[in-house]
Protein backbone atom coordinates (compact mmCIF):
# COMPACT_ATOMS: atom_id res chain seq x y z
CA UNK A 1 0.00 0.00 0.00
CA UNK A 2 0.76 3.40 -0.82
CA UNK A 3 1.44 6.74 1.99
CA UNK A 4 2.16 9.89 1.86
CA UNK A 5 3.26 11.79 4.85
CA UNK A 6 3.65 15.94 4.88
CA UNK A 7 5.42 17.38 7.57
CA UNK A 8 4.14 20.17 9.58
CA UNK A 9 0.48 20.58 9.07
CA UNK A 10 1.09 24.37 9.63
CA UNK A 11 4.02 26.41 7.82
CA UNK A 12 4.55 30.10 8.19
CA UNK A 13 6.70 31.96 5.57
CA UNK A 14 7.06 36.07 5.58
CA UNK A 15 6.60 37.45 2.08
CA UNK A 16 9.37 37.37 -0.37
CA UNK A 17 10.89 34.37 1.94
CA UNK A 18 11.32 30.63 1.10
CA UNK A 19 8.65 28.23 0.67
CA UNK A 20 9.33 24.84 1.42
CA UNK A 21 6.85 22.51 2.03
CA UNK A 22 8.11 18.58 2.81
CA UNK A 23 6.53 15.66 1.47
CA UNK A 24 7.82 11.68 1.84
CA UNK A 25 5.80 8.96 0.37
CA UNK A 26 6.13 5.09 1.24
CA UNK A 27 5.60 2.93 -2.01
CA UNK A 28 7.24 -0.40 -3.18
CA UNK A 29 8.33 1.12 -5.99
CA UNK A 30 8.34 4.69 -7.39
CA UNK A 31 4.73 6.18 -7.48
CA UNK A 32 3.79 9.36 -9.82
CA UNK A 33 3.89 12.32 -7.21
CA UNK A 34 1.59 15.07 -7.32
CA UNK A 35 1.23 18.48 -5.49
CA UNK A 36 -2.54 19.95 -5.54
CA UNK A 37 -3.41 23.31 -4.11
CA UNK A 38 -6.57 23.87 -2.82
CA UNK A 39 -7.69 27.30 -1.79
CA UNK A 40 -10.63 28.43 0.61
CA UNK A 41 -14.12 26.69 -0.68
CA UNK A 42 -12.67 25.36 -3.94
CA UNK A 43 -11.37 21.93 -5.05
CA UNK A 44 -7.86 21.05 -6.15
CA UNK A 45 -5.94 22.76 -8.48
CA UNK A 46 -2.83 20.34 -10.27
CA UNK A 47 0.35 22.52 -9.23
CA UNK A 48 3.20 19.72 -10.99
CA UNK A 49 3.29 16.18 -11.24
CA UNK A 50 6.10 13.55 -11.76
CA UNK A 51 6.09 10.63 -13.56
CA UNK A 52 9.46 9.97 -15.18
CA UNK A 53 12.50 11.79 -16.64
CA UNK A 54 13.77 14.78 -15.09
CA UNK A 55 13.48 15.10 -11.15
CA UNK A 56 13.55 18.11 -11.12
CA UNK A 57 9.66 19.15 -11.76
CA UNK A 58 8.43 23.45 -12.34
CA UNK A 59 4.63 24.00 -11.94
CA UNK A 60 2.24 26.47 -12.12
CA UNK A 61 2.71 30.29 -9.93
CA UNK A 62 6.39 29.85 -9.45
CA UNK A 63 6.29 26.43 -7.73
CA UNK A 64 8.81 23.40 -7.93
CA UNK A 65 9.32 19.69 -6.61
CA UNK A 66 12.44 17.55 -7.16
CA UNK A 67 12.28 13.74 -6.68
CA UNK A 68 14.60 12.04 -4.80
CA UNK A 69 14.35 8.12 -4.90
CA UNK A 70 16.77 7.49 -2.83
CA UNK A 71 15.09 10.08 0.37
CA UNK A 72 11.59 8.88 -1.02
CA UNK A 73 10.95 12.49 -1.10
CA UNK A 74 8.94 15.04 -3.30
CA UNK A 75 9.32 18.30 -1.25
CA UNK A 76 7.80 21.35 -3.05
CA UNK A 77 9.81 24.83 -3.15
CA UNK A 78 9.10 28.91 -4.32
CA UNK A 79 11.93 31.05 -3.84
CA UNK A 80 9.85 33.89 -3.02
CA UNK A 81 6.39 33.80 -1.45
CA UNK A 82 3.50 36.23 -2.30
CA UNK A 83 0.75 36.87 -0.40
CA UNK A 84 -1.58 34.77 -2.85
CA UNK A 85 -0.19 31.63 -2.38
CA UNK A 86 -2.02 31.11 1.39
CA UNK A 87 -3.18 27.74 0.86
CA UNK A 88 -3.63 24.37 1.72
CA UNK A 89 -1.41 22.27 -0.01
CA UNK A 90 -1.36 18.28 -0.55
CA UNK A 91 1.06 15.82 -1.87
CA UNK A 92 -0.17 12.73 -3.81
CA UNK A 93 0.40 9.29 -4.87
CA UNK A 94 -0.58 7.04 -7.75
CA UNK A 95 0.33 3.84 -9.05
CA UNK A 96 2.01 3.74 -11.90
CA UNK A 97 0.23 0.51 -13.17
CA UNK A 98 -1.98 1.32 -16.28
CA UNK A 99 -5.47 2.12 -15.69
CA UNK A 100 -5.27 2.85 -11.88
CA UNK A 101 -5.94 6.33 -10.99
CA UNK A 102 -6.72 6.38 -7.38
CA UNK A 103 -4.66 9.12 -5.76
CA UNK A 104 -3.45 8.88 -2.47
CA UNK A 105 -3.11 12.36 -0.40
CA UNK A 106 -1.14 13.16 2.50
CA UNK A 107 -2.81 15.61 5.23
CA UNK A 108 -2.07 19.18 3.69
CA UNK A 109 0.06 21.28 5.09
CA UNK A 110 -1.15 24.82 5.43
CA UNK A 111 0.30 27.69 4.31
CA UNK A 112 -0.03 31.66 5.87
CA UNK A 113 2.31 34.15 4.48
CA UNK A 114 3.29 36.99 7.13
CA UNK A 115 3.26 40.44 5.46
CA UNK B 1 -15.12 24.51 -22.02
CA UNK B 2 -17.12 23.72 -18.85
CA UNK B 3 -14.79 22.63 -15.65
CA UNK B 4 -16.06 20.01 -13.36
CA UNK B 5 -19.14 21.12 -11.48
CA UNK B 6 -21.06 19.59 -8.10
CA UNK B 7 -24.44 20.07 -7.10
CA UNK B 8 -25.61 20.77 -4.10
CA UNK B 9 -22.69 22.74 -2.80
CA UNK B 10 -24.36 22.17 0.73
CA UNK B 11 -26.26 19.74 1.91
CA UNK B 12 -27.93 18.80 6.13
CA UNK B 13 -29.32 15.68 6.76
CA UNK B 14 -29.60 13.61 9.43
CA UNK B 15 -28.13 10.16 10.89
CA UNK B 16 -29.68 7.38 8.92
CA UNK B 17 -31.01 9.30 5.63
CA UNK B 18 -29.43 9.16 2.57
CA UNK B 19 -28.08 11.38 0.13
CA UNK B 20 -27.31 11.73 -3.20
CA UNK B 21 -24.32 14.09 -5.08
CA UNK B 22 -24.34 15.10 -8.54
CA UNK B 23 -21.06 15.73 -10.64
CA UNK B 24 -21.23 17.02 -13.85
CA UNK B 25 -17.54 15.99 -15.86
CA UNK B 26 -15.19 18.27 -17.52
CA UNK B 27 -16.08 17.98 -21.42
CA UNK B 28 -14.73 15.13 -23.40
CA UNK B 29 -13.79 13.25 -19.91
CA UNK B 30 -14.26 9.49 -19.51
CA UNK B 31 -13.94 9.08 -16.01
CA UNK B 32 -15.08 10.39 -12.36
CA UNK B 33 -13.49 9.51 -9.36
CA UNK B 34 -15.02 10.82 -5.81
CA UNK B 35 -13.28 11.58 -2.98
CA UNK B 36 -14.07 12.20 0.63
CA UNK B 37 -12.71 15.21 2.47
CA UNK B 38 -13.15 15.04 6.39
CA UNK B 39 -12.01 18.56 8.13
CA UNK B 40 -8.19 18.66 8.67
CA UNK B 41 -7.83 15.57 6.19
CA UNK B 42 -6.68 14.57 2.95
CA UNK B 43 -9.19 13.69 0.45
CA UNK B 44 -9.73 9.70 0.83
CA UNK B 45 -10.59 7.80 -2.42
CA UNK B 46 -14.33 6.37 -2.49
CA UNK B 47 -14.19 5.08 -5.86
CA UNK B 48 -13.26 5.48 -9.71
CA UNK B 49 -15.97 5.37 -12.91
CA UNK B 50 -14.53 4.50 -16.34
CA UNK B 51 -16.90 4.61 -18.79
CA UNK B 52 -20.17 3.19 -16.55
CA UNK B 53 -18.25 0.76 -14.83
CA UNK B 54 -16.40 0.89 -11.59
CA UNK B 55 -12.91 0.91 -11.99
CA UNK B 56 -11.79 1.00 -8.46
CA UNK B 57 -12.62 1.67 -4.97
CA UNK B 58 -11.10 2.46 -2.10
CA UNK B 59 -11.51 1.65 1.73
CA UNK B 60 -15.21 2.66 2.20
CA UNK B 61 -18.59 0.51 3.00
CA UNK B 62 -21.04 -0.85 0.33
CA UNK B 63 -23.55 1.71 1.20
CA UNK B 64 -21.41 4.47 -0.41
CA UNK B 65 -22.50 3.64 -3.94
CA UNK B 66 -22.37 5.42 -7.74
CA UNK B 67 -23.30 5.94 -10.96
CA UNK B 68 -21.87 7.20 -14.14
CA UNK B 69 -24.01 7.90 -17.39
CA UNK B 70 -23.32 7.53 -20.77
CA UNK B 71 -22.63 11.70 -20.82
CA UNK B 72 -19.89 10.39 -18.33
CA UNK B 73 -22.11 12.76 -15.75
CA UNK B 74 -21.96 10.39 -12.22
CA UNK B 75 -23.76 10.54 -8.35
CA UNK B 76 -22.69 9.32 -5.46
CA UNK B 77 -25.18 7.86 -3.02
CA UNK B 78 -24.84 7.17 0.13
CA UNK B 79 -27.22 5.35 2.75
CA UNK B 80 -27.88 4.87 6.42
CA UNK B 81 -25.76 8.02 6.72
CA UNK B 82 -23.56 8.63 9.66
CA UNK B 83 -21.74 10.99 11.92
CA UNK B 84 -18.98 10.56 10.37
CA UNK B 85 -19.80 11.18 6.44
CA UNK B 86 -19.78 14.59 7.26
CA UNK B 87 -17.15 15.81 4.71
CA UNK B 88 -16.60 17.67 1.86
CA UNK B 89 -16.94 15.57 -1.29
CA UNK B 90 -15.09 15.86 -4.01
CA UNK B 91 -15.50 14.89 -7.49
CA UNK B 92 -12.61 14.66 -10.37
CA UNK B 93 -13.10 13.52 -14.14
CA UNK B 94 -9.93 13.12 -16.47
CA UNK B 95 -9.80 11.34 -19.57
CA UNK B 96 -8.10 7.82 -19.92
CA UNK B 97 -5.67 8.45 -22.41
CA UNK B 98 -3.53 5.92 -21.29
CA UNK B 99 -1.01 8.44 -20.20
CA UNK B 100 -0.91 10.27 -16.81
CA UNK B 101 -3.84 12.21 -17.11
CA UNK B 102 -4.32 15.01 -14.62
CA UNK B 103 -7.40 14.36 -12.73
CA UNK B 104 -9.73 18.00 -12.73
CA UNK B 105 -11.56 18.60 -9.64
CA UNK B 106 -15.06 20.08 -8.98
CA UNK B 107 -15.60 22.49 -5.68
CA UNK B 108 -17.10 19.95 -4.03
CA UNK B 109 -20.15 19.55 -1.58
CA UNK B 110 -19.82 20.09 1.92
CA UNK B 111 -22.40 17.30 3.81
CA UNK B 112 -23.17 18.12 7.45
CA UNK B 113 -24.70 14.68 8.88
CA UNK B 114 -26.73 15.69 12.39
Amino acid sequence: AQSVTQLGSHVSVSEGALVLLRCNYSSSVPPYLFWYVQYPNQGLQLLLKYTTGATLVKGINGFEAEFKKSETSFHLTKPSAHMSDAAEYFCAVRPTNFGNEKLTFGTGTRLTIIP
Amino acid sequence: ETGVTQSPTHLIKTRGQQVTLRCSSQSGHNTVSWYQQALGQGPQFIFQYYREEENGRGNFPPRFSGLQFPNYSSELNVNALELDDSALYLCASSLDSGGVDEQFFGPGTRLTVL
